[in-house]
């Protein structure tokens, strides 16, 4: 049973654009929330993470947006780039297990 | 600093045909996993080590098998591969559980005949 769905999966923005990715979980025992990015052939990388004690998190041109009484946490990439055509993925866990879900990932196309 | 450390990075199997795949941390992690990855389905956990001489299973164990050999070192075995398990498998390795960051390695490409 999937719990983090993850939407859409793929998505087409102009540079500049603002793209955005959402995530919904099921589990409210969830604590950890992390964004990973991968390029083709790599593995994933931790782009950006939040807890949910705040609502919002910005690093540089992405931000995590997070609604707790919804269960939704999105990705939101300001100015968006060419460089950061990717694949996205929202992951879930709890900060005392080992078992990280990951939402079914968005492929992102920013075209120049 | 090579980080997660993934070989082969392509493997081609017969099915029945049995392999393992070798994953080496330099980061001094406790924790060890390993993920396969298929398309529209994100990544899904097989195994993880929590720590040095502990494994436990994940989402998708069937068909696998693995040994912490040390704290750096985290194998995946294949006993007898079938075609389902086409995918392309990563490590990763985390200081201590989920909730830390999770380092990936290259991955490994594997293709089941």
């Amino acid at each position: 049973q999937q719990q983090v769905k993850q939407s859409p999966q793929s998505l087409i923005v102009q540079k500049g654009g603002i793209s955005i990715i959402n995530c919904a979980y099921e589990n409210t025992a969830f604590d950890y929330f992390p964004w990973y990015q991968q390029f083709p052939g790599k593995g994933p990388a931790l782009l950006i993470a939040i807890r949910p004690d705040v609502s919002e998190k910005k690093e540089g041109r992405f931000t995590i947006s997070f609604n707790k009484s919804a269960k939704q946490f999105s990705l939101h990439i300001m100015d968006s780039q060419p460089g950061d055509s990717a694949t996205y993925f929202c992951a879930a866990s709890m900060d005392s297990s080992y078992k990280l879900i990951f939402g079914s990932g968005t492929r992102l196309l920013v075209r120049p | 600093n090579a980080g997660v450390t993934q070989t082969p990075k392509f493997q081609v199997l017969k099915t029945g045909q049995s392999m393992t795949l070798q994953c080496a941390q330099d980061m001094n992690h406790n924790s060890m996993y390993w993920y396969r990855q298929d398309p529209g389905m994100g990544l899904r956990l097989i195994y993880y080590s929590a720590s040095e001489g502990t494994t436990d299973k994940g989402e998708v164990p069937n068909g696998y098998n693995v040994s912490r050999l040390n704290k750096r070192e985290f194998s995946l075995r294949l006993e007898s591969a079938a075609p389902s398990q086409t995918s392309v498998y990563f490590c990763a390795s985390s200081e201590w559980g989920a909730g830390t960051e999770a380092f990936f390695g290259q991955g490994t490409r594997l293709t089941v005949v």
